[in-house]
C-alpha cells in the first residue's frame, strides 16, 4: 500500500506570495491534518479534514486554509506569506475506523519563504 | 509556557547503551500518549502509544507514563547507530478526533560506533 504522498517536497516563495501544497493520503484514508514543524516550536496541528469538512482547527492564523476533495487528497493553502511560515509542511492520513488511529504522516513540504 | 517540554539534546551515546528520552505534560485530559521518531528528510513515524499509566514494552523500546506526576519517558535498550534520529513524544485527549496531536518538540538522538 503506497504511504502519503506530499508535493511538491521543496518550495522557495516570497513574502507576499501565497502557496498550495499538496497531500494525498493512503488509500482508504479519510482523514487529513497538516502540521507545522519549525525548529523552535515543533510541530503545531494546523487543521484536519474528514469527508471535505474541516473537522478541527489549530491557532494559526486565517492566511492558513485548506480543502479536501470527494477523494480525500487534501490542499494546504497560505496566502500573503511571511518570513515566519518558513518550515516543514507535513501532512497526515488516518483510516479512522478503531478507538486509537494511527496517523501517518508524509516527508513534508519544505517551504522557505524568502 | 507549551503544553508538552521535551529536552532538544542532542544526546549522543555510545553503541550498546541504555537511553533515556523523557516529556512533561501540563494538560492533565491528555489520556493518549505516543512515540515517534524522525530520520533526517522524513516524516514522523509512530514507536509506541499507550493510555494507562504504567510500562509498554515492544522488543528494544519500553514507553512508560506516570499521569500522577504528567511525565512520560521512553526507554531504548541495546541502542543502535540506526536509531539514530529525532524523537517526538506526542500526546491528545481523550474527546474529539485522533487527528489533534500536541507534540514536543524533539530530542534528536545520536548513537555512535
Amino acid at each position: 500500500k503506497a504511504g502519503v504522498t506530499q508535493t511538491p517536497r521543496y518550495l522557495i516563495k516570497t513574502r507576499g506570495q501565497q502557496v498550495t501544497l499538496s497531500c494525498s493520503p493512503i488509500s482508504g484514508h479519510r482523514s487529513v491534518s497538516w502540521y507545522q514543524q519549525t525548529p523552535g516550536q515543533g510541530l503545531q496541528f494546523l487543521f484536519e479534514y474528514f469527508s471535505e469538512t474541516q473537522r478541527n482547527k489549530g491557532n494559526f492564523p486565517g492566511r492558513f486554509s485548506g480543502r479536501q476533495f470527494s477523494n480525500s487528497r487534501s490542499e494546504m493553502n497560505v496566502s500573503t506569506l511571511e518570513l515566519g511560515d518558513s518550515a516543514l509542511y507535513l501532512c497526515a492520513s488516518n483510516s479512522q475506523g478503531a478507538a486509537y488511529n494511527e496517523q501517518f504522516f508524509g516527508p513534508g513540504t519544505r517551504l522557505t519563504v524568502l | 509556557q507549551k503544553e508538552v517540554e521535551q529536552d532538544p539534546g542532542p544526546l549522543s551515546v555510545p553503541e550498546g547503551a541504555i537511553v533515556s528520552l523523557n516529556c512533561t505534560y501540563s494538560n492533565s485530559a491528555f489520556q493518549y500518549f505516543m512515540w515517534y521518531r524522525q530520520y533526517s528528510r522524513k516524516g514522523p513515524e509512530l514507536l509506541m502509544y499507550t493510555y494507562s499509566s504504567g510500562n509498554k514494552e515492544d522488543g528494544r523500546f519500553t514507553a512508560q507514563v506516570d499521569k500522577s506526576s504528567k511525565y512520560i519517558s521512553l526507554f531504548i535498550r541495546d541502542s543502535q547507530p540506526s536509531d539514530s534520529a529525532t524523537y517526538l513524544c506526542a500526546m491528545r485527549t481523550n474527546t474529539g478526533t485522533a487527528s489533534k496531536l500536541t507534540f514536543g518538540t524533539g530530542t534528536r538522538l545520536q548513537v555512535t560506533l
